[in-house]
């Protein structure tokens, strides 16, 4: 399977824990996004890479939330002194230049 | 600021019965559309993506369409399949970067 992957697909965490999880891109897509969805809603963005570079972070991304992609291959995305508010699903997707975006499974993160 | 807004929320549908998804969008001057299926606590999967130069798009017994001047787009999925229950989900590119915007979907259940 060459599809998005990400890892773990849940994660259960008590308040003030740090959190990490990792994307890992369809190969030869140069471009990465991270979104978060809550319940009964759409994903919404919160950051995007071409190659290495981080190119836009959204306003729902505070200092507590950074992300990296080392190398323009995989993303990992981590979360300092978890709250109760980032309980949700947590999307990887990437693309070519000029293609649709590919999503993968999602990490559910539940914050006690 | 773009909104997308997607109606009904729910809508339940005997087996055979074609569909009509609704996908609303505030500001025309988009880069793309696309639309999505999402499975319960799944990723989503690409159905159709539509240019902004384009007016519509076809797969199998999917078909959307696209009106920038009026703001809306629509999915039709035709003899509907209990296997079509999922949400559905309509997604603005903004730009060419990829960032999307996301409606807050329909969810979709067609009964045998």
């Amino acid at each position: 399977d060459t599809g998005v992957s990400q890892d773990p697909r849940h994660k259960i965490t008590k308040r003030g824990q740090n959190v990490t999880f990792r994307c890992d891109p369809i190969s030869e897509h140069n471009r990465l996004y991270w979104y978060r969805q809550t319940l009964g809603q759409g994903p919404e963005f919160l950051t995007y890479f071409q190659n290495e570079a981080q190119l836009e972070k959204s306003r729902l991304l505070s200092d507590r939330f950074s992300a990296e992609r080392p190398k323009g291959s995989f993303s990992t995305l981590e979360i300092q002194r978890t709250e109760q508010g980032d309980s949700a699903m947590y999307l990887c997707a990437s693309r070519r230049v000029t293609d649709t975006q590919y999503f993968g499974p999602g990490t559910r993160l539940t914050v006690l | 600021k773009q909104e997308v807004t997607q109606i009904p929320a729910a809508l339940s549908v005997p087996e055979g019965e074609n569909l009509v998804l609704n996908c609303s969008f505030t500001d025309s001057a988009i880069y793309n559309l696309q639309w999505f299926r999402q499975d319960p606590g799944k990723g989503l999967t690409s159905l159709l993506l539509i240019q902004s130069s384009q007016r519509e798009q076809t797969s199998g017994r999917l078909n959307a369409s696209l009106d920038k001047s009026s703001g809306r787009s629509t999915l039709y999925i035709a003899a509907s399949q209990p296997g079509d229950s999922a949400t559905y989900l309509c997604a603005v590119g903004t730009d060419s970067w990829g960032k999307l915007q996301f409606g807050a979907g329909t969810q979709v259940v067609v009964t045998p």
